[in-house]
């Protein structure tokens, strides 16, 4: 079964900073999807960004921007000039592109701090 | 776009008694639907996946006569808590797919449901 590993449970980070979340995923499919969703304290689920894994470029937008490692299925997430806003849980996902399925498998999280 | 609801945001009731919660795709057709039960400070934990017009599928662990799922248009599913228990309470987050773009699920705002 695929597996996402987020491995900082908390993070911080001060406003106008940088800050990089990590994501590790297992699978043994070439085909899928990987995704950083973001929940603030309202709880809705936000899409921050999406990559496509047959893509080689990093996906970005804006001051969010991914670095993918497909080989060592690394999936790690850069929030630029970070702002207060950016204060959250954030949620790396996973999801296959074939086979039918298409359940999304969620990391544990990591809660994001931004500090003035 | 790609805007999700749920109704209500938050509902109390008494334990025994039945909750209906309702997810709609405001803005396009939701192939396919799903719900989540999140616990505080942990991960979306998927319960089912419905799609229009045939049963839902449901995770294993959980109860498929406990709660009710239905899909019956494009555009609304709705997830029956049957018999609420304490235990049931929870935060409760519906997703949607849009036609033609199943590789990105957008969330609702969640319900938070508390069974005295």
């Amino acid at each position: 079964a695929q597996t996402v590993t987020q491995s900082q449970p908390e993070m911080s980070v001060q406003e106008a900073e940088t800050v990089t979340l990590s994501c590790t995923y297992d699978t043994s499919e070439s085909d899928y999807y990987l995704f950083w969703y973001k929940q603030p304290p309202s709880r809705q689920m936000i899409l921050v960004i999406r990559q496509e894994a047959y893509k080689q470029q990093n996906a970005t937008e804006n001051r969010f921007s991914v670095n993918f490692q497909k080989a060592a299925k690394s999936f790690s997430l850069k929030i630029s000039d970070s702002q207060l806003g950016d204060a959250a849980m954030y949620f790396c996902a996973y999801r296959e592109d074939q086979g039918g399925s298409e359940k999304l498998v969620f990391g544990k999280g990591t809660k994001l701090t931004v500090n003035p | 776009g790609a805007v999700v609801s749920q109704h209500p945001s938050r509902v109390i009731c008494k334990s025994g008694t039945s909750v209906k919660i309702e997810c709609r795709s405001l803005d396009f057709q939701a192939t396919t639907m799903f719900w989540y039960r999140q616990f505080p400070k942990q991960s979306l934990m998927l319960m089912a996946t419905s799609n229009e017009g045939s049963k839902a599928t449901y995770e294993q662990g959980v109860e498929k006569d406990k709660f009710l799922i239905n899909h019956a248009s494009l555009t609304l599913s709705t997830l029956t808590v049957t018999s609420a228990h304490p235990e049931d309470s929870s935060f409760y987050i519906c997703s949607a797919t849009e036609r033609g773009k199943q590789e990105t699920q957008y969330f609702g705002p969640g319900t938070r449901l508390l069974v005295l």
